[in-house]
């Protein structure tokens, strides 16, 4: 059985100071792990995706994910957060099927 | 954007009566799916559909259902509402075409009051 572990359902951070949030998976095939985010009153829109072929993987706003196998974890980055970053972000994993499971979410806040 | 636009955007309904949601996109993707958001849970896999007519299961199917007749649209419903179906219910679809890693594209979601 898959499932997505995000630790901290809220974190904040100071304007350019460095995002960290947590995405721990459980799967018994190898994964396919995705972050996406959501703005307020908006659907999901993807971040970035892992498929395999580099472990670290950029995505869009300055993003990047780095998948730990012997961690089981993918936690998103970003060097300098902005105010525009704020948001609730999902980590999400596929293995197998063309059903993804997703994280409960962690709203990230960014203090000025 | 992907072309997938959902409706009502809003609705308040009353217990015991039938809902149901669409979910219509242009896209020509195969895949499609909906899920519920709740705080605290945050998106549930409710059913999902991989072709005209064909539809599975998921994590929290009871109390709903699902058609799909045309590739571009794809309904839920409610048959008799309860307070718990409370949620805002978002629309996915994907074409599945590079395997099981494709991107979900979402709608802008549908949000339910049962009251």
């Amino acid at each position: 059985a898959q499932s997505v572990t995000q630790l901290g359902s809220h974190v904040s951070v100071s304007e350019g100071a460095l995002v960290l949030l947590r995405c721990n998976y459980s799967s018994s095939v190898p994964p396919y792990l995705f972050w996406y985010v959501q703005y307020p009153n908006q659907g999901l829109q993807l971040l970035l995706k892992y498929t395999s072929a580099a472990t670290l993987v950029k995505g869009i706003n300055g993003f990047e994910a780095e998948f730990k196998k012997s961690e089981t974890s993918f936690h998103l980055t970003k060097p300098s957060a902005h105010m525009s970053d704020a948001a609730e972000y999902f980590c999400a994993v596929s293995s197998g099927t063309y059903k993804y499971i997703f994280g409960t979410g962690t709203r990230l806040k960014v203090l000025a | 954007d992907a072309g997938i636009t959902q409706s009502p955007r809003h609705k308040v309904t009353e217990t015991g009566t039938p809902v149901t949601l669409r979910c219509h996109q242009t896209e020509n993707h195969r895949y499609m799916y909906w899920y519920r958001q709740d705080p605290g849970h945050g998106l549930r896999l409710i059913h999902y559909s991989y072709g005209v007519k064909d539809t599975d299961k998921g994590e929290v199917s009871d109390g709903y259902s699902v058609s799909r007749s045309k590739t571009e649209d794809f309904l839920l419903t409610l048959e008799s509402a309860t307070s718990s179906q409370t949620s805002v219910y978002f629309c996915a679809i994907s074409d599945g075409a590079g395997g099981t890693y494709n991107e979900q594209f979402f709608g802008p979601g549908t949000r339910l009051t049962v009251l």
